[in-house]
């Protein structure tokens, strides 16, 4: 079966760091595109950073830039996702996402894991 | 930054009805756009893919067509299970990514 599952998340206070990990399972995890796409409490999701299957290339929302670092393990078959300098607006339910082959639509997701900067 | 508009914001409607969401983009983005269904406390679903893709698995009452600026997301004879949150979501430029704010379908 193809799996995302995420862990990491959890209360932090602004200005802190925090680390997010997607272990992924069932298909070939190193010739896939990845996805961090967060969605905050009754708000449309939000497109976090990509990263290429071999870790090269990286992008990111402008919010993040400079705060956030996404990362890839493929001999692990992870996603990691560096936070750092936290702000209350960071608060969200972060998920793990699966570029699609040849696409940039997001085919997989995982169960997400809720992150919650809060003094 | 592509910005997409989705309408409407709410849609009521009733088992057995056809309903249509509208995504507009702020420019021209090809085919590049997504339709996602998503229900409270789970994941985004991927429902259509270059904007008229039916993606493996998704029943063929949804379809999706469109290209530029205007896409439509359209259910034919809306089923009890397909009341949920629709968004749409364009992939122009692997270095920006834009979701709509949503239409929630109501029974």
């Amino acid at each position: 079966e193809v799996q995302l599952v995420e862990s990491g998340g959890g209360l932090v206070q602004p200005g802190g760091s925090l680390r997010l990990s997607c272990a992924a399972s069932g298909f070939m995890f190193k010739s896939y595109w990845m996805s961090w796409v967060r969605q905050a409490p009754g708000k449309g999701p939000e497109w976090v950073a990509n990263i290429w299957e071999e870790g090269g290339q990286k992008y990111y929302v402008d919010s993040v830039k400079g705060r956030f670092t996404i990362s890839r393990d493929n001999a692990e078959n992870s996603l990691y996702l560096q936070m750092n300098s936290l702000r209350d607006e960071d608060t969200a339910v972060y998920y793990c996402a699966r570029l699609g082959v040849g696409s940039g639509s997001l085919d997989i997701w995982g169960q997400g894991t809720l992150v919650t900067v809060s003094s | 930054d592509i910005q997409m508009t989705q309408s409407p914001s709410t849609l009521s409607a009733s088992v057995g009805d056809r309903v249509t969401i509208t995504c507009r983009a702020s420019q021209s983005i090809s085919n590049w756009l997504g339709w996602y269904q998503q229900k409270p406390g789970k994941a985004p679903k991927l429902l259509i893919y270059e904007a008229s893709s039916l993606q493996s698995g998704v029943p063929s009452r949804f379809s999706g067509s469109g290209s530029g600026t205007e896409f439509t997301l359209t259910i034919s004879g809306l089923q009890p299970d397909d009341f949920a949150t629709y968004f749409c979501q364009q992939y122009n430029s692997y270095s920006q990514y834009t979701f709509g704010q949503g239409t929630k379908l109501e029974i």
